[in-house]
This record gives C-alpha cells, sequence and structure tokens, in this order.
C-alpha cells in the first residue's frame, strides 16, 4: 500500500501522559497536513508542512501540540499532558504542490484513535 | 467565516431511488469544492471535486454559485453507497480545507 500511513492505529493513556503519532505520507507528496476528529463531526484542520516548513497552525493547535517533519518526509504530532478532551481520531493527510492554480487534493491515512483515560 | 454546512446527518434512501446530498458553503472568491467518502472500516478517501467535472461511481455534483451550493446526486442508489459523505472546501490557492459534519447515507435493500 502507497498511501499514508499512519501509527499507531490506537493508542489508550492516561491523562497527563505525553504521546506521539507518527504520520508517512505519500512519497512524491511535499504538503502534510494533521487534522482531528470527534464524534459526530467532520475533520478539523490542526496544522500543515510544506517540506519541512510548518506553514499555518489552527488556534485548535493549544501549546501542549507540536508538529514536525524534519526532513521533509514523514511528520510526528505530539501531546504533551494529555486531556480527556484530547480523546479523538487524528488524521494524517498529504497532497502534491503542483503550482498550478488548484493543488491536487489531500489523501488521507487511517488515522490514531486517541483514548484518554 | 469560510463554512460548508451539511444540513442532513443521516439520510436513507432505498435501493434503485435517486440520491442527493446537500451541501452549502460561504467562501468568498472562488473556492475549491469536494466530496469525501468513508466506508465503514475504511480511510477517508476522495470520491470527486468540482474543478474535474466527472462522475465517479455514479455520482456528480455540480457547483451553483447562485445558490452557494454543491450537492452530490446519484440516479440510482445501490446498496454499496452506504457509507459516510463529507463535503468540503477550500478558498482558492488556501491550503486548509474545510469539512461539513457529514451525512450518513444509508441504502434501505
Amino acid at each position: 500500500d502507497t498511501g499514508v500511513s499512519q501509527n499507531p492505529r490506537h493508542k489508550i493513556t492516561k491523562r497527563g501522559q505525553n504521546v506521539t503519532f507518527r504520520c508517512d505520507p505519500i512519497s512524491e507528496h511535499n504538503r502534510l497536513y494533521w487534522y482531528r476528529q470527534t464524534l459526530g463531526q467532520g475533520p478539523e484542520f490542526l496544522t500543515y508542512f510544506q517540506n519541512e516548513a510548518q506553514l499555518e497552525k489552527s488556534r485548535l493547535l493549544s501549546d501542549r501540540f507540536s508538529a514536525e517533519r524534519p526532513k521533509g518526509s514523514f511528520s510526528t504530532l505530539e501531546i504533551q499532558r494529555t486531556e480527556q478532551g484530547d480523546s479523538a481520531m487524528y488524521l494524517c493527510a498529504s497532497s502534491l504542490s503542483t503550482g498550478k492554480p488548484y493543488n491536487s487534493p489531500l489523501h488521507f491515512g487511517n488515522g490514531t484513535r486517541l483514548t484518554v483515560t | 467565516a469560510q463554512r460548508v454546512t451539511q444540513p442532513e446527518k443521516l439520510l436513507s434512501v432505498f435501493k434503485g431511488a435517486p440520491v442527493e446530498l446537500k451541501c452549502n458553503y460561504s467562501y468568498s472568491g472562488s473556492p475549491e469544492l469536494f466530496w469525501y467518502v468513508q466506508y465503514s472500516r475504511q480511510r477517508l478517501q476522495l470520491l470527486l471535486r468540482h474543478i474535474s467535472r466527472e462522475s465517479i461511481k455514479g455520482f456528480t455534483a455540480d457547483l451553483n454559485k447562485g445558490e452557494t451550493s454543491f450537492h452530490l446526486k446519484k440516479p440510482f442508489a445501490q446498496e454499496e453507497d452506504s457509507a459516510m459523505y463529507y463535503c468540503a472546501g477550500r478558498g482558492f490557492g488556501n491550503e486548509k480545507l474545510t469539512f461539513g459534519t457529514g451525512t450518513r447515507l444509508t441504502i434501505i435493500p
């Protein structure tokens, strides 16, 4: 499968613990996105990278959240001091910036489901 | 504010009947609109985008700028169409894709 890969698929953690998720985008894609999805809602934008540069962050991304894409390939999303409200599906997506008026659509991974107890 | 609205959380349609999933948007300028679908236990995947003007799995969607709508239609529903459907949009040249809350479509055999 050459699609977007996310690990782990599920994560259960206790409140106050730190967690880290990994996303491997489609290899030729230079843009990488993180979204969060809670029950009954559509995915909500968190942040995106072009290569290794983080170009936009949502106000949903509190100080406890940090995302990196150090070599412009895979990305990690870390949540520090987790809270029960962080329980959600965290989705990663990638796309190719073509420089044309319309960029390629987003391709999503299967997501990491986080449960904070 | 940029917004995508899907007024129906649930929609049930008999097999063979026409399907219409509603989507309205609020964007300035020339937005780009998409429909994504999520089948049971599968990842979110692109169904179609307005600039492609193509039909995928029998589904079509036309951007109506006057009504600011991008409704998804299929003339004859099939059981395999049962899934969660999300309308999404982004401003021209903008990378942030905004999703609606989704519509769960159930096809009744």
